[in-house]
């Protein structure tokens, strides 16, 4: 049980382009979601934190126009990436937890703008 | 300030012994402490949660200690195994917003 699944896995795009980024709790209601950052070697970094039907709480640094975070669901929240550049290349992850103590990784989405 | 230390340098246990990965917070009042483990190109994988109130916690062939006067987790893995190869990555959680801090994380490295 709680699985977390993200889509697309791998997606390269052109610089100024939108890119948007699915995450589904498959097999449980998740009431937060989180979208995080890595880049190599470095820890996960917290975007934001998003409760359904609400608006996402971005962290502090993060443009919240640039990242669109849309959690019209109980097991689905999106990120957009908005006209993207090389420098928003990572690796996004996203978790999802049911109200407790843990959360729930999806496999996370490599992007890599050129 | 605020900080979450793992040991950055890469970790080489042969296989069948104890690995044993450190972490240390500083400047931090945590309500509870999870291990994760992190493939390359993976998400991270909960392991084991340890809350203030506890000392130990075990899971298998996993066991978590939690020092809240040395503010200081311990994670070990007996009798590794080469399958056990991974980052390993501790996260503080401050209060009930199930917000983690992380840390960089720690590269084991099992030799057969």
């Amino acid at each position: 049980g709680a699985v977390v699944s993200q889509h697309p896995s791998r997606v390269i795009c052109k610089s100024g382009t939108s890119v948007k980024i699915e995450c589904r709790s498959l097999d449980f209601q998740a009431t937060t979601m989180f979208w995080y950052r890595q880049f190599p070697k470095k820890s996960l970094m917290l975007m934001a934190t998003s409760n359904e039907g609400s608006k996402a709480t971005y962290e502090q640094g993060v443009e919240k126009d640039k990242f669109l975070i849309n959690h019209a669901s109980l097991t689905l929240s999106t990120l957009t990436v908005t006209s993207a550049h090389p420098e928003d290349s990572s690796f996004y992850i996203c978790s999802a937890t049911q109200g407790t103590d843990t959360q729930y990784f999806g496999p996370g989405t490599r992007l890599t703008v050129l | 300030s605020q900080k979450i230390e793992q040991n950055s340098e890469a970790l080489n246990i042969q296989e069948g012994k104890t690995a044993t990965l450190t972490c240390n917070y500083t400047n931090y009042s945590p309500a509870y402490l999870q291990w994760y483990r992190q493939d390359p190109g993976r998400g991270p994988v909960f392991l084991l949660l340890i809350r203030e109130n506890e000392k130990e916690k075990r899971k298998e062939r996993l066991k978590v200690t939690f020092d809240t006067t040395l503010k200081q987790s311990l994670f070990h893995i007996t009798a590794s195994q080469p399958a056990d190869s991974a980052t390993y990555l501790c996260a503080l959680v401050l209060d009930s917003n199930y917000q983690l801090i992380w840390g960089a994380g720690t590269k084991l490295i099992i030799k057969p």
